[in-house]
């Protein structure tokens, strides 16, 4: 069965700090990952996707590295700031299409709060 | 555009009362996607439309779920009746390829006392 786990599963830290998420998956023929932000009462927005030729893909203070080889991604954030209190959720997509539709499967996320 | 529009954002029912959610998929999009989400499950799939047509319904948990996609600016998610376990936020997104990125509504909040 496909999976996507995410560690840790909630994480706190200090405005101004790095800190990194990482995303486990069994998901195969593997197709693409992304990464969602999610804020509290919002919908999850993406932030990047990955293909299996990318290592490495930057949107700001946000990078996000995958090894194909390993089955793992992660999600670095640099100089943290409040508004990136959220949860952080990692996407992998199957190149099998079932009816046309490429099977997604969603990790449950790591919840990330970012304190003064 | 103003993105995926999902109504009631919040609603409150008593079991056995029938919920019906609304989602508006951003124009063009031919791919409409209907999820619910917990906190011990996080986000399921419960159905998808492609041109308006349901595709795969298979994540939906019981008859007591139905959806509906009568044109393509338009669906509805009903749940008849409710159970207190149904109690979740249920997002709407939508896409314009098979392949490309989902756009998330703001979602629905249900509870069922």
């Amino acid at each position: 069965k496909n999976q996507v786990e995410q560690s840790p599963q909630s994480l706190i830290i200090l405005e101004g700090k790095n800190c990194t998420l990482q995303c486990n998956y069994t998901v195969s023929p593997f197709s693409n990952l992304r990464w969602y932000k999610q804020d509290t009462g919002r919908g999850p927005v993406s932030l990047t996707i990955m293909t299996f030729s990318e290592n490495t893909k930057s949107n700001g203070r946000y990078t996000a590295t995958l090894d194909a080889d390993t089955k793992q991604s992660s999600l670095h954030i640099t100089a943290s700031q409040l508004s990136d209190s959220a949860s952080y959720i990692c996407v992998v997509s199957e190149t099998t299409y079932s009816g046309g539709y490429q099977k997604v499967t969603f990790g449950t996320g790591t919840k990330l709060q970012v304190i003064p | 555009d103003a993105g995926v529009i999902q109504s009631p954002r919040h609603e409150v029912t008593e079991m056995g009362q029938e919920v019906t959610l609304r989602c508006k998929p951003i124009s063009g999009h031919d791919y409409l996607f209907w999820y619910r989400q917990t906190m011990m499950r996080g986000l399921e799939l419960l159905i998808y439309f492609n041109n308006n047509v349901p595709i795969d319904d298979s994540g939906m948990p019981e008859d007591r779920f139905s959806a509906k996609m009568p044109n393509a600016s338009f669906s509805t998610l009903k749940i008849q009746p409710s159970e207190p376990r149904d109690s979740a936020v249920y997002f709407c997104a939508s896409r314009v390829s098979n392949t490309g990125e989902l756009f998330f509504g703001e979602g629905s909040r249900l509870t069922v006392l």
